[in-house]
């Protein structure tokens, strides 16, 4: 089972930035999202989908329809540059996407 | 607060041997399922192999590259999850993250240790 993410994502500070995450009947899987910035260990910032962790800021939201995931920053800070990971289970085997690097300039 | 801690990393020749630790703390260890994910320099984050409670049946599973190689085992009385790396191939090099996994449809892992780093080198 293959989930494939943009290799990249520019956004300027404050605008609405989109990451997508595309797989076979991914609307039926219920991902979840994983935030790494440079030298540091993954944070979950969206699980089932939709819903945010406590402590996740309120700008960082999930949708999920059909073959498509996305993530979405709405204000999206300097602080949000990092690489996103979505990640959904197959047969008992979690797969991630191969990450998104998001650049904020 | 939930805090997981990794060590046992190191250097270590082709065809070798390793074991990775992880100690939880600030959560009941042993009611949670747990999983390990490495992540190779330079690359993204790939799911090695999970470890059920024992409520839930104590038994492992594993991802394609690593089955038959690695062993996930658990002591929850030393709320502790090992790893267990056998026969290391230089692709095995990587970060080592354990992680709780939490239940669900799609189960999603929601604290991360600081990683153990995996050398394979002659």
């Amino acid at each position: 089972y293959d989930l494939t993410q943009p290799p990249s994502v520019s956004v300027s500070p404050g605008q609405t930035a989109s990451i997508t995450c595309s797989g076979d009947e991914l609307g039926k899987k219920y991902p979840s999202w994983y935030q790494q910035k440079s030298g540091q260990s993954p944070v979950l910032v969206i699980h089932e989908s939709d819903k945010r962790p406590s402590g996740i800021p309120e700008r960082f939201s999930g949708s999920n329809s059909g073959n498509t995931a996305t993530l979405t920053i709405s204000g999206t800070l300097p602080m949000d540059e990092a690489d996103y990971y979505c990640q959904a289970w197959d047969i008992n085997t979690a797969v991630f996407g191969g990450g998104t690097k998001l650049t904020v300039l | 607060e939930v805090q997981l801690v990794e060590s046992g990393g190191g250097l270590v020749e082709p065809g070798g041997s390793l074991t990775v630790s992880c100690v939880g703390s600030g959560f009941a260890f042993s009611n949670d399922w747990m999983d390990w994910v490495r992540q190779a320099p330079g690359k993204g984050l790939e799911w090695v192999g999970r470890i059920k409670s024992k409520s839930g049946g104590g038994t492992a599973q594993y991802a394609a590259p690593v089955k038959g190689r690695f062993s996930i085992s658990r002591d929850d009385s030393k709320n502790t999850l090992y790893l267990q790396l056998n026969s290391l191939t230089t692709d095995d090099t990587g970060v080592y993250y354990c992680t709780r996994d939490r239940p669900g449809y799609n189960p999603y892992f929601d604290c991360w240790g600081q990683g153990a780093l995996v050398t394979v080198s002659s």
